[in-house]
């Protein structure tokens, strides 16, 4: 069982290209996060899909797309690296229903543009 | 939107010390509250949680955390800290299906 599982661990990005960072769930949850962290700040919510096929904005979204065409998977895409988009990048997984509400965290991206 | 203050950034305790971290939220209504931690170059861990019921709550090892509705608080605690405890804590709130907001964090330090 191996939860939420990110795709790399580790990227260094030069300004202005663009990559992919894979989440993927094995629990069947519904709901999926991207989250960065920076030093300071805590997690702060990029964007999250409530189910396959959709996406909604969270608190800091500019400069990232995303993607859940399949519901075990939630890919987050930066589309022109800048060095503020340097952070570690989390994914959470989450099931519905009030009474079991509690996320899963995957491993973290550490993503370095220079 | 609601908001979450950790009113402590940086705590330098010594082992067998008692810990207290403060949260509070901003949201009147009816919260999920949660606290997280996040040991070096790992990713963040479930400490406990409160959805309802009894307000004080107790997570793993050994830490609890009471729920203070009139005063939009849920701290943590811990009796007697380990220096394995040293690590970064955070505190969440939870309203729906929109994700967690997190407070900014406080990094413990347990000096042996």
């Amino acid at each position: 069982n191996a939860g939420v599982t990110q795709t790399p661990k580790f990227r260094v990005l030069k300004t202005g290209q663009s990559m992919t960072l894979l989440c993927a769930q094995d629990m069947n949850h519904e709901y999926m996060y991207w989250y960065r962290q920076d030093p300071g700040m805590g997690l702060r919510l990029i964007h999250y899909s409530v189910g396959e096929g959709t996406t909604a904005k969270g608190e800091v979204p500019d400069g990232y797309n995303v993607s859940r065409l399949k519901k075990q998977n939630f890919l987050l895409g930066l589309e022109s690296a800048a060095p503020s988009q340097t952070s570690v990048y989390f994914c959470a997984s989450m099931p519905p229903g009030a009474a079991t509400w509690r996320a899963f965290f995957g491993q973290g991206t550490r993503l370095t543009v220079v | 939107a609601q908001s979450v203050s950790q009113h402590n950034h940086h705590v330098i305790l010594s082992e067998a010390a008692s810990l207290e971290l403060g949260c509070n939220y901003s949201y009147g209504g009816t919260v999920n509250l949660f606290w997280y931690v996040q040991y070096p170059g790992q990713h963040l861990q479930l400490l406990l949680k409160y959805f309802s019921g009894d307000p004080l709550v107790k997570g793993i090892k050994g830490f609890e955390a009471e729920f203070i509705k009139s005063k939009f608080s849920f701290n943590l605690r811990k009796p007697s800290v380990q220096w394995s405890d040293t690590a970064e804590y955070f505190c969440a709130v939870n309203m729906g299906a929109d994700g967690l907001t997190f407070g900014k964090g406080t990094h413990l330090i347990i000096q042996p």
